[in-house]
Parts: C-alpha cells; structure tokens; sequence
C-alpha cells in the first residue's frame, strides 16, 4: 500500500476527445510526476510537478498537461487523443529530491479508440 | 540525455535458482540508480536504489544490486528464486536534479517450479 490513489482505474475515449486522470498522494508528497506506460514498455516520464509547478518535462507534446494542487492531489489532462495515448498512466508522489522514494498509484488504464 | 538498457526481455530460473537480471546506463555523471517490480495490474513499488556510499545496495524481498561505475552497470540478483518473484521488473535512473527520470523497458521474470 502506497498511499497513491488514482481515478478512474479504467477509461475509454475516442480519437480527438479529451481526458483528465487525477492522482491523490500522501501529505508531504510535494512533488509528483506522471509517468505513460504502453503494453509490453517501460514508464515514459511525462513530466514533474514540484510545489504546484512544473518542474521538469520528457518528450511529449504541449497536449499533455497538469495540475498540481496544495492538497497532494494532480491531474494529468490529454487533449486531442490519438490512437497512440492507449497507455497505462501512472503518478507517483515524492516528498522531493532525486534520491528520494517515488511511490507510485496502481494507474489508469486509457483506451483510445 | 540518459538512457537505461536492460538485456534480455524475458528470463526464466527455476525455483531456488539464482536470478540474475542485467541493467546498464548511460551518463556522464554517476546518476541515482533504482529497481522497480511490477505485479500484473498493478503499480510499481521499489526494490531497491543507489544514492551513495556503498555500491552494493539490498532491498526487499532478498534482492540486492551492485552499482559498477567502471562498467555503467546496476545488475539485480537474488540468491534463491521464490515462485513469488515471477513479475517484470525495470531498472530506473534519474537525473541529479531529480527531475527527469529514464526507465528501461524491462524483464519478465518467469520461476519454473
């Protein structure tokens, strides 16, 4: 048990909708990131948010975007999905510090048909 | 940028085998070093990391992990293969800020009875 949560565990959307996952952490968890998972890879870091801003970025477009707010809690937004954004999404929140422990959600699941 | 390899997409041991999966990194700088384990629908939870000071680091469940900067290797090992153990599992390095963070794309780990 990590004390991450995140909703909804399941999703389906079509091409060119637009979705929000949100995550809830633990209190003292000032960072998160978000992290896409396609079937069968490794995380993709998305990006991080650190004290409600974002703090660092991997390579995905302007379309991926978040929020992160003052109760530990983040929401990733995809705008315009594509075919390709089917993934398992996950968060993960850390109190801070490239040493410290990410403790991740068990992730929401996005099909894009 | 960095990167992590991991050799080998799937291993298989027999149980009470030893359990050898390979990781190796590219970076200038010695980075923070991870391994995750991924249990069927569910998020990861780490096994062990490499900050500093000593190279060979243990973790949970009997596993433990020798960090080699002379050969950019961060190789995870357990003694004794538990039925328990077949999940995937990644190899993760970040950087020294902490905010970029780069997975391998893992290894399924099969124990034969």
């Amino acid at each position: 048990e990590t004390g991450v949560t995140q909703s909804p565990t399941h999703l389906i959307k079509t091409r060119g909708q637009q979705v929000t996952l949100r995550c809830s952490s633990q209190s003292g968890h000032n960072t998160v990131s978000w992290y896409q998972q396609a079937l069968g890879q490794g995380p993709q870091f998305i990006f991080q948010y650190y004290r409600e801003e974002e703090n660092g970025r991997g390579n995905f477009p302007p379309r991926f975007s978040g929020l992160q707010f003052p109760n530990y809690s983040s929401e990733l937004n995809v705008n315009a999905l594509e075919l390709d954004d089917s993934a398992l999404y996950l968060c993960a929140g850390t109190s801070g510090g490239a040493a410290e422990t990410q403790y991740f959600g068990p992730g929401t699941r996005l099909l894009v048909l | 940028a960095q990167s992590v390899t991991q050799l080998g997409s799937h291993v298989s041991v027999s149980e009470g085998a030893l359990v050898l999966l390979r990781c190796n990194y590219s970076s200038s700088v010695p980075p923070y070093l991870f391994w995750y384990v991924q249990y069927p629908n569910q998020g990861l939870q780490l096994l062990l990391k490499y900050t500093t000071g000593a190279t060979l680091v243990k973790g949970i469940n009997g596993f433990e992990a020798e960090f080699k900067k002379s050969e950019t290797s961060f190789h995870l090992t357990k003694p004794s293969a538990h039925m328990s153990d077949a999940a995937e599992y990644f190899c993760a390095v970040t950087s020294m800020a902490g905010n970029q963070f780069y997975f391998g794309t893992g290894t399924s780990l099969t124990v034969i009875p």
